[in-house]
């Protein structure tokens, strides 16, 4: 069975940092491009970043760029996200997702399985 | 950047009506749109990629159809766990997008 788990959200000042970790488990994590979507409360669903299998090939939203890094370790099984200078608009559920149907080395931005996310709230 | 828009922003219905929702793209978007659910704390399901294509798992009374810059969802009798949110989303062009949802409640 495939799982997600996000950690690491919580509330932090504006223009702080913060490291999301996602824990994967139930399907070959090496072989998988990953991604994190988020949720700011009441608001729809937005792709944040995007990482191949390898980790060689990073995608941003606009939004983020700059100040957000996605990067994974496959010894581990873990993808991370890495937030710095952060906004209140940063503020969301962030969801980590694996990309597919089934293993999908490269990013196509489509994502077949989901965490059930961890918040990050910026405010001071 | 290709937005994507929903209509109706919410639909009324009971169980065992039929919902269709739409979408559109603009600018034109191929065939790589695809559909999620969610509801109320849950993470987002994968119904429908590229389209017309059910997910693992979906039962066959959702269905995709669309094509160039009008898409459809359509549950053919919806079923009481069938009320949430409904987003299409697609992966054309870069960033990758979401239209705004479109919301499936209890008449």
């Amino acid at each position: 069975e495939v799982r997600l788990v996000e950690s690491g959200g919580d509330l932090v000042q504006p223009g702080g940092s913060l490291r999301l970790s996602c824990a994967a488990s139930g399907f070959i994590f090496r072989s998988s491009a990953m991604a994190w979507v988020r949720q700011a409360p009441g608001k729809g669903l937005e792709w944040v970043s995007s990482i191949s299998s390898s980790g060689d090939i990073r995608y941003y939203a606009d939004s983020v760029k700059g100040r957000f890094t996605i990067s994974r370790d496959s010894s581990k099984n873990t993808l991370y996200l890495q937030m710095t200078s952060l906004r209140a608009e940063d503020t969301a559920l962030y969801y980590c997702a694996k990309e597919g149907p089934g293993l999908v080395a490269t990013v196509l931005g489509l994502w077949d399985y989901w965490g059930q996310g961890t918040l990050v709230t910026v405010s001071s | 950047e290709i937005v994507l828009t929903q209509s109706p922003a919410t639909l009324s219905l009971s169980p065992g009506d039929r919902a269709t929702l739409s979408c559109r793209g603009s600018p034109r978007v191929s065939n790589y749109l695809a559909w999620y659910q969610k509801r109320p704390g849950q993470a987002p399901r994968l119904l429908i990629y590229d389209t017309s294509n059910r997910a693992t798992g979906v039962p066959d009374r959702f269905s995709g159809s669309g094509s160039g810059t009008y898409f459809t969802l359509t549950i053919s009798s919806l079923e009481p766990e069938d009320f949430a949110v409904y987003y299409c989303q697609q992966r054309s062009s870069w960033p990758f997008t979401f239209g705004p949802g479109t919301k499936v409640d209890l008449k």
